[in-house]
């Protein structure tokens, strides 16, 4: 099956920075989502973008699949950043690989 | 919308015990998920539905796990009987269809005890 691996696997940033995780998947895909769980364990979809760049205020994603890469950008993090990014794919089956995830510590 | 709607939030039951979740998918939405967190083994897929018919199952941990959604607005996942091992967080997601984006749930955690 098709192998997800994030990096880095932690992240400790001061308020106001900007970051970039990555994601590498080892097949080609259909589906891939950016998620962000909270520290009260909520799922959030921040994006499904299978290939091509999105925005959405401070965050950014970028997918190239022929690469089999996907970036998230952050830019001027707030503490509410913080938690878990993960990047999830999916190939011909509908079904979604999650990554490990990148823990993110935002400090005031 | 209210979103996918799960319950219970928390479950504490006996090893041995029959423990039942639910989850109410986004009306419209054709395709449920429900997915298992743990530490050790991260976020897992268990199963997922399409317009109500079971099309993957093959992360469904043993016979003790079974899933059903006998219509478009409502799914259950039972454990029976129930394990120490079982303990987890459980959610359910619901997309439009298998390539678009999923909402997630709450989540059910489940402690066995």
């Amino acid at each position: 099956g098709i192998q997800v691996e994030q990096s880095p696997p932690d992240l400790i940033l001061q308020e106001g920075a900007n970051s970039t995780l990555r994601c590498n998947f080892s097949d080609s895909v259909n589906n891939l989502q950016w998620f962000h769980q909270n520290p009260w364990g909520q799922l959030i979809n921040l994006f499904y973008i299978p290939s091509g760049t999105k925005q959405n205020g401070r965050l950014s994603a970028t997918t190239v699949a022929t690469e089999r890469y996907s970036l998230l950008y952050i830019s001027s993090s707030q503490t509410t950043d913080s938690g878990v990014y993960f990047c999830a794919v999916g190939g011909n089956t509908g079904k979604l690989i999650f990554g490990q995830g990148t823990t993110l510590q935002v400090k005031p | 919308d209210a979103g996918v709607i799960q319950s219970p939030r928390h479950e504490v039951t006996e090893m041995g015990q029959e423990v039942t979740l639910r989850c109410k998918p986004i009306s419209g939405h054709n395709s449920l998920f429900w997915y298992r967190q743990t530490m050790m083994r991260g976020l897992e897929l268990l199963i997922y539905f399409n317009n109500n018919v079971p099309i993957d199952d093959s992360g469904m941990p043993e016979d003790r796990f079974s899933a059903k959604m006998p219509n478009a607005s409502f799914s259950t996942l039972k454990i029976q009987p129930s394990e120490p091992r079982d303990s987890a967080v459980y959610f359910c997601a619901s997309s439009l269809a298998e390539y678009y984006g999923y909402t997630f749930g709450s989540g059910t955690r489940l402690t066995v005890v």
